[in-house]
């Protein structure tokens, strides 16, 4: 069982928004600001998308944001297009210099 | 543009050890930390833990602690990671993943995954 909770799935048409949630506790996400998010296509390697909650590194659209309110962080994707069908995962750091990370949403476009 | 390219796939007994290798290429190594996550069949990412080689330091999962010891050698860039007394539920996809040396540092780079499989 994952520290960190996330939806099992979540959908949206292409052009839509979507927002996946990851919720945790005071001892991670609600106390550090060192959140992120990854993309893992089926058979691939992760891929880093958000940072430290907000921050996006270079080369990764900006339909792509990520946001924190208490210990829930969200990513929200905008203007869905097919090739963001994928699965999520995010990231706190949880203190005495361990992460933890969320169970994964799979993201699929209608 | 860092590359990090493991050893590849194991299968191992119960109750024996495996050690998987990173090697990091074209990019800054030694000021940077090196991470391991796993990934069982059809499920999440599990952090297990990480190295700083520049500082010789080490932390783990709990979930790892006693189970697992990472290495690494700076003066080949690379990084390893041993696991000890494995049972099935180890079969999994072994990942190296660098990151900075602070506290909740993002993973920016992943190897290619190392597939370990435990089985009688």
């Amino acid at each position: 069982q994952s520290v960190l909770t996330q939806p099992r799935s979540v959908s949206g048409s292409p052009g839509q928004s979507v927002t996946i949630s990851c919720t945790g506790t005071s001892s991670d996400i609600g106390g550090y600001n060192y959140v992120s998010w990854y993309q893992q296509y089926p058979g691939k390697a992760p891929n880093l998308m958000i940072y430290d909650v907000t921050k996006r590194p270079s080369g990764v659209p900006d339909r792509f944001s990520g946001s924190k309110s208490g210990n829930t962080a969200s990513l929200t994707i905008s203007g869905l297009q097919a090739e963001d069908e994928a699965d999520y995962y995010c990231c706190s750091y949880a203190g005495r210099y361990t992460m933890v990370f969320g169970g994964g949403t799979k993201l699929t476009v209608l | 543009q860092v590359q990090l390219v493991q050893s590849g796939a194991e299968v191992k007994k119960p109750g024996s050890s495996v050690k998987v290798s990173c090697q990091a290429s074209g990019g800054t190594f030694t000021r940077y930390a090196f991470n391991w996550v796993r990934q069982a069949p059809g499920q999440g990412l599990e952090w297990m833990g990480r190295i700083i080689p520049v500082a010789g330091i080490t932390n783990y999962a709990d979930e790892f602690q006693g189970r697992v010891t990472i290495t690494a050698g700076t003066s080949t860039s690379a990084a390893y990671m041993e696991l000890t007394s494995l049972r099935s539920e180890d079969t999994a996809v072994y990942y190296c993943a660098r990151g900075g040396s602070t506290n909740g540092a993002p993973f920016d780079s992943w190897g290619q995954g190392t597939l370990v499989t435990v089985s009688s």
